[in-house]
């Protein structure tokens, strides 16, 4: 099946530092991302939605000014968590939409710890 | 999207039969059931989907209510690796919003 990566899969920074995360289609092209986030013991809470070329949409309640989206490829979106600060860790999880058959891979996800 | 009602946690024996139940009664003509999995540190993995006849794959088999109302995930031999959290989610086929809302899902466990 189709294969999706996320990079790095751990991640501990500081209070303050910005953290980038990246998700890859490795064998396909998808014009469309989504990002989750999984606090422990919760279930997966969709944060935005990326499209290839243009702005991403954020769910309610995501501060897109925090969690900057970049879906510059069709193969590539980041996310960047600014001024990271303890409540933003968590379980990162993207997604990536195929073309053809509409169906939905996911990441293996990035545990993201803020000291 | 349309809500499902899935029990909390389940339990099973190895090698043993499991059903896990989903409740989706305001379910729309153009709504498919998808089922997917997460285990413990990973992304979630797809199972299964169907739309109104039962599905079956490598990994379980779907079974669809009449009235589309219910569905149940079947693995047929329960092994210690398909311990996971397991979510029945309904897509819309009709439109372009593809996005995958989750509920709380199902907790399985296998008993050794």
């Amino acid at each position: 099946g189709a294969v999706v990566s996320q990079h790095p899969s751990r991640v501990i920074c500081k209070s303050g530092t910005s953290v980038k995360i990246e998700c890859r289609s490795l064998d396909f092209q998808a014009t469309t991302m989504f990002w989750y986030r999984q606090f422990p013991k919760q279930s997966l809470m969709l944060m935005a939605t990326s499209n290839e070329g243009s702005k991403a949409t954020y769910e309610q309640g995501v501060e897109k000014d925090k969690f900057l989206i970049n879906h510059a490829s069709l193969t590539l979106s980041t996310l960047t968590v600014t001024s990271a600060h303890p409540e933003d860790s968590s379980f990162y999880i993207c997604s990536a939409l195929t073309g053809g058959s509409g169906e939905l891979f996911f990441g293996e996800g990035s545990r993201l710890t803020v000291l | 999207d349309a809500k499902t009602t899935q029990p909390n946690s389940m339990e099973s024996n190895e090698e043993e039969p499991v059903h896990l139940p989903c409740n989706h009664s305001t379910i729309s003509g153009t709504d498919y059931i998808h089922w997917y999995r997460q285990l413990p540190s990973q992304g979630p993995e797809y199972v299964i989907h169907g739309l109104t006849s039962n599905v079956n794959n490598r990994m379980a088999s779907l079974a669809i209510a009449e009235d589309r109302k219910s569905s149940t995930l079947i693995l047929h031999r329960a092994t210690l690796r398909d311990a996971a959290v397991y979510y029945c989610i309904l897509r819309d086929s009709g439109g372009s919003n593809y996005k995958l809302t989750f509920g709380k899902g199902t907790l399985l466990t296998v008993n050794p």
